[in-house]
């Protein structure tokens, strides 16, 4: 079946550590997105990535960081110098093209708290 | 700046009536607009996507519109169901490519 997965599905961090979420499709989307989403608001984007070895940042990159070595993968690392990180973490990719962009696909979600 | 606006109460609505949820948008010239239901603890998932050039769109009890003129899309929910009720995002994707979601509108259906 093909997805978007995310892991995990809950995280603890302690003060002053880096954590790793991940997210890997087997879409073959071009695009991935990471947005964070804090009770009772919407989707924030943090950083999206249109193609591999390439990335920019959302509208709330301060204390985070990416990378797309892989077409399928785009993992979200939440630094130290994040300083509210506790939140609901969502990975989405969509396929983009000539024909214009598609619907976007959504992993089940990593619920980040720190401890 | 550009915005998606959606209204933030939430919409209670009696099972069978009708829901009508309100997206509207500024500095966005979007090709076209898409809708998407989020379950609480769930990521979104994709319902309705309109072009541009179309003025609605249907898919079984739901029903979109899209005024560029007004900059806005209307999302019906037509006999509505105790299972409709969920957040519902409207999103655009701006002038960079970035997808962009609105805060989204809480629908509670009630038998």
């Amino acid at each position: 079946d093909g997805g978007i997965t995310q892991s995990p599905k809950y995280l603890f961090r302690k003060e002053g550590q880096n954590v790793t979420l991940s997210c890997e499709q087997n879409l073959n989307h071009d695009a991935m997105y990471w947005y964070r989403q804090d009770p009772g608001q919407g989707l924030r984007l943090i950083y999206y990535s249109q193609i591999v070895n390439d990335f920019q940042k959302g509208d709330i990159a301060e204390g985070y960081s990416v990378s797309r070595e892989k077409k399928e993968s785009f993992p979200l690392t939440v630094t130290s110098a994040q300083k509210n990180p506790t939140a609901f973490y969502l990975c989405a990719s969509n396929l983009q093209g000539a024909q214009g962009r598609t619907e976007a696909f959504f992993g089940q979600g990593t619920r980040l708290t720190v401890v | 700046s550009q915005k998606i606006e959606q209204n933030s109460e939430a919409l209670n609505i009696q099972e069978g009536k009708t829901a009508t949820l309100t997206c509207n948008y500024t500095n966005y010239s979007p090709a076209y607009l898409q809708w998407y239901r989020q379950d609480p603890g769930r990521g979104p998932v994709f319902l309705l996507l309109i072009r541009e050039n179309e003025k609605e769109k249907r898919k079984e009890r739901l029903k979109v519109t899209f005024d560029t003129t007004l900059k806005q899309s209307l999302f019906h929910i037509t006999a509505s169901q105790p299972a409709d009720s969920a957040t519902y995002l409207c999103a655009l994707v701006d002038s960079w490519g970035k997808l962009q979601f609105g805060a989204g509108t809480q629908v509670v259906v009630t038998p």
